[in-house]
């Protein structure tokens, strides 16, 4: 049972256009979200998250939107860069009770960004 | 950078052997975690650690065992490996439980179980 789905395992655009990787996810529990960018060979780090009481956070290029109702967040990277381009992977955050968290994270998308 | 450290980056076993992989951390983090990364998959929880001597299952933890003697060392050891287990390990660590404040990972370690 995926709770965490990336529905596009790659997506590609040129230099300058706008990044919009997609989100979906089943559990209505879910209380926090974050995106991490993972380069080849490298361990993936962490870039931008969302509480689920707010419905934009922005950071610099980068921007996270979130659609409680939908049970959608997408990352926008304005203007993209070809540094960009890596596999950005989406965890949700489930509070299991107390200080028990757990860290749900998707399949990945690959980014190209293209010169 | 988070100071965490896996080795080895890379080892290729055979089936049956068992295999010990390990992550140092210079951070004093409390929260140590194991993952490992499968194309179509994603990252997955192996078995995590909240405290030394305290740790608990993920999600794929069949056939994996962990132990945290001391703070800033986390031990993932696959009793007798077996060939669904070739993947790339990572470590991770947290100040607070994940989710309750973002994961380090480390380089991760390309395990081969041929």
């Amino acid at each position: 049972d995926q709770q965490v789905k990336q529905n596009s395992p790659s997506l590609s655009v040129q230099e300058g256009r706008i990044s919009i990787l997609n989100c979906d996810y089943t559990n209505s529990m879910f209380d926090y979200f974050l995106w991490y960018k993972k380069y080849p060979a490298e361990g993936p780090t962490f870039l931008i998250s969302i509480s689920s009481i707010k419905d934009k956070n922005e950071d610099g290029r980068f921007t996270v939107f979130l659609n409680k109702s939908a049970k959608h967040l997408s990352l926008h990277i304005v203007p993209s860069q070809p540094g960009d381009s890596a596999v950005y992977f989406c965890a949700a955050r489930l509070n299991s009770g107390g200080s028990n968290y757990k860290l749900t994270f998707g399949k990945g998308t690959l980014l190209t960004v293209n010169p | 950078d988070a100071g965490i450290t896996q080795s080895p980056r890379h080892k290729v076993t055979e089936t049956g052997t068992p295999v010990t992989l390990r992550c140092h951390q210079t951070e004093n983090h409390r929260y140590m975690y194991w993952y490992r990364q499968d194309p179509g998959h994603g990252l997955r929880l192996i078995h995590y650690s909240y405290g030394v001597k305290d740790t608990d299952k993920g999600e794929v933890s069949d056939g994996y065992s962990v132990s945290r003697s001391k703070t800033e060392d986390f031990l993932l050891t696959l009793e007798s490996a077996t060939s669904s287990q070739t993947s790339v390990y990572f470590c991770a660590i947290s100040e607070r439980g994940q989710g309750g404040a973002k994961l380090f990972f480390g380089s991760g370690t390309q395990l081969s179980v041929l």
